[in-house]
C-alpha cells in the first residue's frame, strides 16, 4: 500500500521555539493532506486540511498563525508549530490523500506521527 | 455537522473469541464513508475496512466485517478469532463532503481492545 512518512518521529523542544514537522507520500502524489492532532487517550482531532498550491483550510477553533501549514509539492506538506507552548505538547499526524471528490475506501494514508513535547 | 460516536471506551475479549466494537453516526449527506482503524501503543493509523453508504453488501476484510446498518446510522466493527496482537485502540471514522470540496474525515473517541489470553 502506499507510505507516508513524517519526520521527525520525536521532538523535545524549549518553551518559545518553533518545530516543523514534514509529512511526505513516498510512491503517489497527494493532492489533499490533513493534519490531525491527538491528546493522549483521545481520538483524533483535525486541525486543517491543505490542497497543493493553495492555502490551507483550517478547522474552526485552531489558531492559523500558531500552527502554519505549507503544501509546496504534492508529496510534501509541513506543519509549524510556532513558539511553542507546553500546552501545545501533543501527538501530530499528517493524512495524505489522491485526488479530491468521492468517497472511495481506498485512498487516504496515515503517517506514523510526531510525538511533540515543548519543555 | 458530522459526528462519530464510540460508546465502548474499552473491551475485554478472550483470545480466540468474537468481538463486536460499536459505532453510530450522525450526517446529513447522501453519500459517505465509514472506516475503522486500528491503532497500536506505537501511535500508527492502520486501516482496517472501509464501507460506502451505498454499498448494499457489508464489507469484509479477512478477520474483519463491518456490521452496517445503515437506517440505524450504526457500522459495528467484528473481529472474529481474536488474537493478542489485536490489542489496541480502535477508531470509527466517517468521511464526508466538506463546504471546501474536499472530503474530510471525522472520528469517533476510540475503544481500548484487549485481549486476554
Amino acid at each position: 500500500g502506499a507510505v507516508v512518512s513524517q519526520h521527525p518521529s520525536r521532538v523535545i523542544c524549549k518553551s518559545g521555539t518553533s518545530v516543523k514537522i514534514e509529512c511526505r507520500s513516498l510512491d503517489f502524489q497527494a493532492t489533499t493532506m490533513f493534519w490531525y492532532r491527538q491528546f493522549p487517550k483521545k481520538s483524533l482531532m483535525l486541525m486543517a486540511t491543505s490542497n497543493e498550491g493553495s492555502k490551507a483550510t483550517y478547522e474552526q477553533g485552531v489558531e492559523k498563525d500558531k500552527f502554519l501549514i505549507n503544501h509546496a509539492s504534492l508529496t510534501l506538506s509541513t506543519l509549524t508549530v510556532t513558539s511553542a507552548h507546553p500546552e501545545d505538547s501533543s501527538f501530530y499526524i499528517c493524512s495524505a490523500r489522491a485526488g479530491r471528490g468521492g468517497t472511495s475506501g481506498r485512498g487516504q494514508f496515515f503517517g506514523p506521527g510526531t510525538r511533540l513535547t515543548v519543555l | 455537522a458530522q459526528k462519530i460516536t464510540q460508546t465502548q471506551p474499552g473491551m475485554f475479549v478472550q483470545e480466540k473469541e468474537a468481538v463486536t466494537l460499536d459505532c453510530t453516526y450522525d450526517t446529513s449527506d447522501q453519500s459517505y464513508g465509514l472506516f475503522w482503524y486500528k491503532q497500536p501503543s506505537s501511535g500508527e493509523m492502520i486501516f482496517l475496512i472501509y464501507q460506502g453508504s451505498y454499498d448494499e453488501q457489508n464489507a469484509t476484510e479477512g478477520r474483519y466485517s463491518l456490521n452496517f446498518q445503515k437506517a440505524r446510522k450504526s457500522a459495528n466493527l467484528v473481529i472474529s478469532a481474536s488474537q493478542l496482537g489485536d490489542s489496541a485502540m480502535y477508531f470509527c471514522a466517517m468521511r464526508s463532503a466538506h463546504s471546501g470540496g474536499y472530503q474530510k474525515v471525522t472520528f469517533g473517541t476510540g475503544t481500548k481492545l484487549q485481549v486476554i489470553p
